[in-house]
């Protein structure tokens, strides 16, 4: 099973200033056809999960351009350039190369 | 839009069964993949199950193999998960998603339900 490892787990940040979060899996996450099939999810305090970055960089239709995804390999980054009020949330890394099982990171709670 | 809605969830002595359902709407249901995942009280994000497009291929976390199933009804386009021999670590918010896949890979979920809650507890 692979294991996602994020860092921190809390994330105090000031309004308008950059914010990144780490996630590092156990192994290459990097499949066969050289897709890396990496996610990053946000859950907004009473809601469900939404995804906002599939395939290391790519963003999901309607997420602002703020959010940004990049890594390789076993190390990968989640950067939001400028926080706003509605970014608060628990982010979670996922990956979806070597499963079953998918496997989630602990989640890295952004505060203001 | 694309949107999943789960029922069924409750309150549960240990040892009983419960029948989650997520009925979709807005696409295509029977060409997509689709999983359960909960998330227990104040935790994390835990991946429970996968079934494929066509059913035939069922997968499922260690801490609920034999004792869930996950099924599918195409034609009344809803998703189903059994839950048997329930226990108080089940004790979760259960989500439904639409899976992904890119031509090459299925690499998990993208649209996710508002999903239901079930209370294992004597």
């Amino acid at each position: 099973e692979v294991v996602m490892t994020q860092s921190p787990l809390s994330l105090p940040v000031t309004l308008g200033q950059p914010a990144s979060i780490s996630c590092r899996s156990s192994q290459s996450l990097v499949y066969g056809d050289g897709n890396t099939y990496l996610n990053w999810f946000q859950q907004r305090p009473g809601q469900s999960p939404r995804r906002l970055i599939y395939k290391v960089s790519n963003r999901d239709s309607g997420v602002p351009d703020r959010f940004s995804g990049s890594g390789s390999g076993t190390d990968f980054t989640l950067k939001i350039s400028r926080v706003e009020a509605e970014d608060v949330a628990v982010y979670y890394c996922m990956q979806g190369t070597h499963w079953p099982p998918y496997t989630f990171g602990q989640g890295t709670k952004l505060e203001i | 839009q694309v949107r999943l809605v789960e029922s069924g969830g409750g309150v549960v002595q240990p040892g009983r069964s419960l029948r989650l359902s997520c009925a979709a709407s807005g696409f295509t249901f029977s060409s997509y993949a689709m999983h359960w995942v909960r998330q227990a009280p104040g935790k994390g994000l835990e991946w429970v199950a996968v079934i494929s497009y066509d059913a035939v291929h069922k997968n499922y976390a260690d801490s609920v193999k034999g004792r869930f199933t996950v099924s599918r009804d195409d034609s009344k386009n809803t998703l189903y998960m059994e839950m048997n021999s329930l226990r108080a670590d089940d004790t979760a918010t259960y989500y439904c998603a639409r899976d992904t896949f890119d031509g090459v890979r299925n690499y998990g979920m993208d649209v996710w339900g508002q999903g239901t809650t079930v209370t294992v507890s004597s």
